[in-house]
């Protein structure tokens, strides 16, 4: 059963980068699936920030687009999440998670979430 | 993006309850749509996909249906372990889009 481990930095200041790694355990990273990290802000719902195929193929929100970079080491089993320009707006508890495509993408297997805050 | 939007915003019932959770979507999504649970401090669970399929292992109390553009999710006779909150995620397109959830709570 794959598993999913979310780390990085907790706390990031202002007009910083987040940097999050995301290891896969338990299962290949090069299979037939996608890989996504999902973000919560405090109280509030889920948003969607990008995804990754093994191959490097990625797809991001659009509103996110120009802050975000996501990237994959398959010989660490790992992917990773980059945002530029943080501001407190992107305080949230982030999630890595993986897809399975049925009906598009649905998220079948998720870490456990880290919250990050932007304060300085 | 596809907005969709969840109702009712929260709940609250009885165990042993039946309780339906509905989720519209902007636009026609086929049946491009899953449901979530959520407990505090977890992370989101999958339920259901392909808008009627049950994810292995979860209860068949859990159901999903559609009619349009309308999503429901059905859970029968309602269990201790099922307060929770319960989200909507359409898979029609990029940016794959929530519902902003629904809060099931003990009356």
């Amino acid at each position: 059963q794959v598993q999913l481990q979310e780390s990085g930095p907790g706390l990031v200041k202002p007009s910083g980068t987040l940097s999050l790694t995301c290891t896969v355990s338990g299962g290949s990273i090069s299979t037939n699936n996608w890989w996504s990290w999902v973000r919560q802000s405090p109280g509030k719902g889920l948003e969607w920030i990008g995804e990754i195929y093994h191959t490097g193929i990625t797809n991001y929100k659009p509103s996110l687009k120009s802050r975000v970079t996501v990237s994959v080491d398959k010989s660490k089993n790992q992917f990773s999440l980059k945002l530029d320009s943080v501001t407190a707006a992107d305080t949230a508890v982030y999630f890595c998670a993986r897809e399975v495509r049925y009906y598009g993408p649905a998220f079948d297997s998720w870490g456990q979430g880290t919250l990050v805050t932007v304060s300085s | 993006d596809i907005q969709m939007t969840q109702s009712p915003s929260s709940l609250s019932a009885s165990v042993g309850d039946k309780v339906t959770i509905t989720c519209r979507a902007g636009q026609t999504l086929s049946n491009y749509l899953s449901w979530y649970q959520q407990k505090p401090g977890t992370a989101p669970k999958l339920l259901i996909y392909g808008a009627y399929t049950l994810e292995t292992g979860v209860p068949s109390r859990f159901s999903g249906s559609k009619s349009g553009t309308d999503f429901t999710l059905t859970i029968t006779s309602l269990q201790p372990e099922d307060f929770a909150t319960y989200y909507c995620q359409q898979s029609y397109g990029p940016p794959w889009t929530f519902g902003q959830g629904t809060r099931v709570e003990i009356k």
